[in-house]
């Protein structure tokens, strides 16, 4: 049991340039969300996905874009990243909703030059 | 909209002494209220949680939570620390939001436990 899993680990981006963070969970959990974690400020949430094909805005969800592409798969796409974007991303899975325990991946620390 | 307040950023304490990590939220509706913990280079794991019943919690590692509604209050405290308690540790509010529920995470605490 891998629980919540996160590819890649590392990146580092030009301005510009795009990618897709990957994230995967085996405890047939409903719920996935994607974080991004800034120094002093917590953890904001970019998207969630309450069931299988479908998708909501979080708190900061603009630059983002998202992709559930079955109930174990959550993806986050950066079209054309920015500095602003350098931080470190961690993708979450719960049983449900928000009042249920989430579980964490190990993050992606993500550098955009 | 709700908003969640750790009052303090850095918290040093030595081995074996008692600590408290402080936790303010600001809602007037039914809230659940978390306490997880982020270790070096890793994702975050739950300590605790309150939904409701009894107003003190205990979770994992020798750590509970007091649930203080009219203080608005959820402080986290351990009656003696490791070294390896040695983490930053998150508080979150969850409130409803429209058909679902919105979760808020305070901006941390990082406990340093020296020997």
């Amino acid at each position: 049991n891998a629980g919540v899993t996160q590819t890649p680990k590392f990146q580092v981006l030009k301005t510009g340039q795009s990618m897709t963070l990957q994230c995967a969970q085996d405890m047939n959990h409903n719920s996935m969300y994607w974080y991004r974690q800034d120094p002093g400020m917590g953890l904001r949430l970019i998207y969630y996905s309450a069931s299988e094909g479908t998708t909501d805005k979080g708190e900061v969800p603009n630059g983002y874009n998202v992709s559930r592409l079955n109930k174990r798969e959550f993806s986050l796409r950066l079209e054309s990243a920015a500095p602003s974007q350098t931080s470190v991303y961690f993708c979450a899975s719960s049983w449900r909703g928000l009042e249920e325990t989430q579980y964490f991946g190990p993050g992606t620390r993500l550098l955009v030059l | 909209a709700q908003s969640v307040t750790q009052l303090d950023s850095q918290v040093p304490v030595f081995e074996e002494a008692p600590v408290e990590l402080r936790c303010n939220y600001s809602s007037s509706v039914s809230v659940y209220l978390f306490w997880y913990v982020q270790y070096p280079n890793q994702g975050l794991q739950l300590l605790l949680k309150y939904l409701s019943g009894s107003t003190l919690v205990k979770g994992i590692n020798g750590f509970e939570a007091e649930f203080n509604k009219s203080q608005t209050s959820f402080h986290l405290r351990k009656p003696s620390v490791h070294i390896s308690d040695t983490a930053e540790y998150f508080c979150a509010v969850s409130v409803p939001s429209g058909s679902a529920r919105q979760l808020t995470f305070g901006s941390g605490t990082q406990l340093t436990v020296l020997p």
